[in-house]
């Protein structure tokens, strides 16, 4: 089986500050790691991922997130916040051995404030 | 826009009407999938279509019946729903089924009644 936590449903940040959206991850195998973004009314919104390789992966937006396997985490950051990245975050795993099918987490709210 | 459109975008039913919801996808994606997103639940993954045949049945209930007919288009057909069935309904394609990432559509926001 494969799981995901975000143990924050809401993080608050002041803009031009570091921002970090935490996320862990369980599965059986080696993971995929996946971060979307959901704005009001729209569909999810691929960020960056996980798959293999460097630790530190950097994606959309200047978003970045480092893979800690000894800690099962994937945690996104974001060096300077902008009132523009307020929005809904998901983390998403797949195991390597569970093709299709990903399994997201709870979502957190970001908001940035000016 | 991600190239994945789905239509309506509202639907509103009664619990005895039939309809179907439509996606698309112009992105050359090979495997598409289906999603129901609610207030109070994560995102549920309910069906995966792979080179058209279908990969994955989540557990979903039988009032949804999805069908796709090429690897373009993918359909879910409602029938009878219940009114704990009014979600966000996510469609979604991705380049095979392994580490690639997923690309989603706007949504079909239902609500039966």
């Amino acid at each position: 089986a494969q799981s995901v936590a975000q143990p924050e449903d809401q993080v608050n940040v002041a803009e031009g500050n570091p921002l970090t959206v935490k996320c862990t991850y369980s599965v059986s195998g080696n993971p995929y790691l996946f971060w979307y973004v959901q704005y009001p009314n729209r569909g999810l919104q691929f960020l960056l991922k996980y798959i293999t390789g460097d630790n530190l992966v950097k994606g959309s937006y200047g978003f970045e997130a480092e893979f800690n396997k000894s800690q099962t985490s994937f945690h996104l950051k974001k060096p300077s916040a902008l009132v523009s990245d307020s929005a809904l975050y998901f983390c998403a795993v797949r195991d390597m051995t569970n093709a299709g099918k990903s399994t997201f987490g709870d979502g957190t709210t970001l908001t940035v404030k000016p | 826009e991600t190239g994945v459109t789905q239509t309506p975008r509202h639907l509103v039913m009664g619990m005895t009407n039939k309809k179907s919801l439509k996606c698309e996808q112009h992105l050359g994606h090979n495997a598409m999938y289906w999603y129901k997103q609610s207030a109070k639940k994560p995102l549920e993954l309910m069906f995966v279509y792979s080179l058209e045949e279908r990969v994955e049945n989540n557990s979903v209930p039988s009032r949804f019946s999805p069908e796709c007919p090429n690897s373009s288009h993918l359909f879910l057909h409602l029938h009878t729903l219940q009114p704990e069935d009014s979600a966000l309904y996510l469609c979604a394609s991705s380049h095979g089924t392994g580490p690639s990432e997923q690309y989603f559509g706007p949504g079909t926001r239902l609500t039966v009644t």
